[in-house]
């Protein structure tokens, strides 16, 4: 069974940092390009980042370029996405995605930007 | 980017009644490849998304057979032959073939 469980959210100030994570099981994580898409509380789906199998092509919005940072170990079956500079607009669920569709998604780990 | 635009933004149906979403984009979504990577997803409430629909027209694994697909180039239509009530929630198109992936605003289907 194919599972995505995000992890690493949680309250931070506005400039901080923070790692998510999201582990990956049941599948050959280094054969998919992977994704992470963020939906602001009662908002609609927003693009953030995708990397793919080996890492060597990456993307990002440009609400998030220079700011985040997405990277994968493909030995520990693990997607990170290093966030760096937060806002305020950067609070949402985070979700990890598989895929060009991208078919499986995780539950989502929440993200709370605030002094 | 391409823009995603999605109408209706709420679809109030009755029960074992056709409904009917659909998705615009503001360029073609042919990739080089040949392929045309429009995607359905469906989100209920509380949930994450959930795929639905690939490429156009392909169900995804474990979808009813009461959700199709059509369209090409810019113009695309998601149908649910007769609604339940488990498809209530928020559904997205999503355009995979130029970065960055763009998402339509939604539309909510809801039981009348």
């Amino acid at each position: 069974e194919v599972q995505l469980v995000e992890s690493g959210g949680g309250l931070v100030q506005p400039g901080g940092s923070l790692r998510l994570s999201c582990a990956a099981s049941g599948f050959t994580f280094s054969s998919y390009t992977m994704h992470w898409v963020r939906q602001a509380p009662g908002k609609g789906l927003e693009y953030v980042s995708t990397i793919n199998t080996n890492g060597g092509s990456i993307n990002y919005a440009n609400s998030v370029k220079g700011r985040f940072t997405i990277s994968r170990d493909n030995s520990k079956n693990m997607l990170y996405l290093q966030m760096g500079s937060l806002r305020a607009e950067d609070m949402a669920l985070y979700y990890c995605a598989r895929g060009r569709s991208p078919d499986y998604w995780g539950q989502g780990t929440l993200v709370t930007v605030s002094s | 980017d391409i823009v995603m635009t999605q109408t209706p933004l709420s679809s109030p149906v009755t029960l074992g009644q056709p409904a009917s979403i659909s998705c615009r984009s503001s360029q073609s979504l042919v990739h080089n490849d040949g392929n045309t990577y429009l995607s359905w997803l469906q989100q209920r409430p509380g949930q994450p998304p959930r795929l639905l629909i690939y490429k156009i027209s392909n169900r995804f694994s474990g979808v009813p057979d009461r959700f199709s697909g059509s369209g090409a180039g810019t113009d695309f239509t998601l149908k649910i032959n007769r609604v339940e009530a488990e498809d209530v929630g928020v559904y997205y198109c999503m355009q995979v073939t130029q970065f960055p992936l763009t998402f339509g605003g939604g539309t909510k289907v809801e039981i009348k």
